[in-house]
C-alpha cells in the first residue's frame, strides 16, 4: 500500500507563515502535488514537484526531497481565505494520484 | 482552459434507486478520467480509472457492478451508483487529464445523499 502522512490540523495567525509537511512511502513516484480544497468544493492545483528543490509561486512555495521521501508546502503572508484543507498527493508509476488525508489549516485574525 | 464540469452538483435519492453522475471536460479532450469518493473530513479515494472506449479499471474494494462507469467519448464519463444505500452517501469527484497524464483537472464534485 501507499503511505502518505501529513498533520491533521494546523492553526496560524493572519500574516504569519505556515509550513505543512508531507512524508511519503510509495511503490512508485512520478512527482508530488499539493492541492487546496475548501469545504464542499473540488481540489484546486497549487504546485507540482518532480525534481528536488524549492518551487516558488507567489505566496506559496513547495519543496521536495526524493531521497528523504519528504515535501513541504509553505504558505506566507497568510490570509483568512487560506483557511482550507491542503492535500499532498503522489503521482504513482501508473499515473494515478495517491492522496494524503489532508491538513486543515485555520487562519485566525 | 482545462475546465471540468459535473452534473448534478448535488442529489438526494431514496435507498434502492440508481443515480447517474456526469463528468465533462468542457474545453479539451480527456484521454483519461478518474472517479474519486471523499467522505467527510477524509481524503480523496480513487475509485476507478476510465479511458474512452474501454472498460474502466476499478481499485481494490470498489464493486464494479455497483459503480458503473461509462466513458462514451473523449469529453464525457458517467458514474452510475446502482441500488444506492445510505452508506454510499458521499462527495464524488471526477478529474480529467489531457495528453500529459500527470496533470489532473478536477470537477466541482457531486454531493450524493441517500435516504
Amino acid at each position: 500500500g501507499q503511505n502518505i502522512d501529513q498533520p491533521t490540523e494546523m492553526t496560524a495567525t493572519e500574516g504569519a507563515i505556515v509550513q505543512i509537511n508531507c512524508t511519503y512511502q510509495t511503490s512508485g513516484f512520478n512527482g508530488l502535488f499539493w492541492y487546496q480544497q475548501h469545504a464542499g468544493e473540488a481540489p484546486t492545483f497549487l504546485s507540482y514537484n518532480v525534481l528536488d528543490g524549492l518551487e516558488e509561486k507567489g505566496r506559496f512555495s513547495s519543496f521536495l526531497s526524493r531521497s528523504k521521501g519528504y515535501s513541504y508546502l509553505l504558505l506566507k503572508e497568510l490570509q483568512m481565505k487560506d483557511s482550507a484543507s491542503y492535500l499532498c498527493a503522489v503521482l504513482l508509476n501508473d499515473y494515478k494520484l495517491s492522496f494524503g488525508a489532508g491538513t486543515t489549516v485555520t487562519v485566525r485574525a | 482552459g482545462a475546465v471540468v464540469s459535473q452534473h448534478p452538483s448535488w442529489v438526494i435519492c431514496k435507498s434502492g434507486t440508481s443515480v447517474k453522475i456526469e463528468c465533462r471536460s468542457l474545453d479539451f479532450q480527456a484521454t483519461t478520467m478518474f472517479w474519486y469518493r471523499q467522505f467527510p473530513k477524509q481524503s480523496l479515494m480513487l475509485m476507478a480509472t476510465s479511458n474512452e472506449g474501454s472498460k474502466a479499471t476499478y481499485e481494490q474494494g470498489v464493486e464494479k457492478d455497483k459503480f458503473l462507469i461509462n466513458h462514451a467519448s473523449l469529453t464525457l464519463s458517467t458514474l452510475t451508483v446502482t441500488s444506492a444505500h445510505p452508506e454510499d452517501s458521499s462527495f464524488y469527484i471526477c478529474s480529467a487529464t489531457i495528453r500529459e497524464p500527470y496533470e489532473q483537472y478536477f470537477g466541482p464534485g457531486t454531493r450524493l445523499t441517500v435516504t
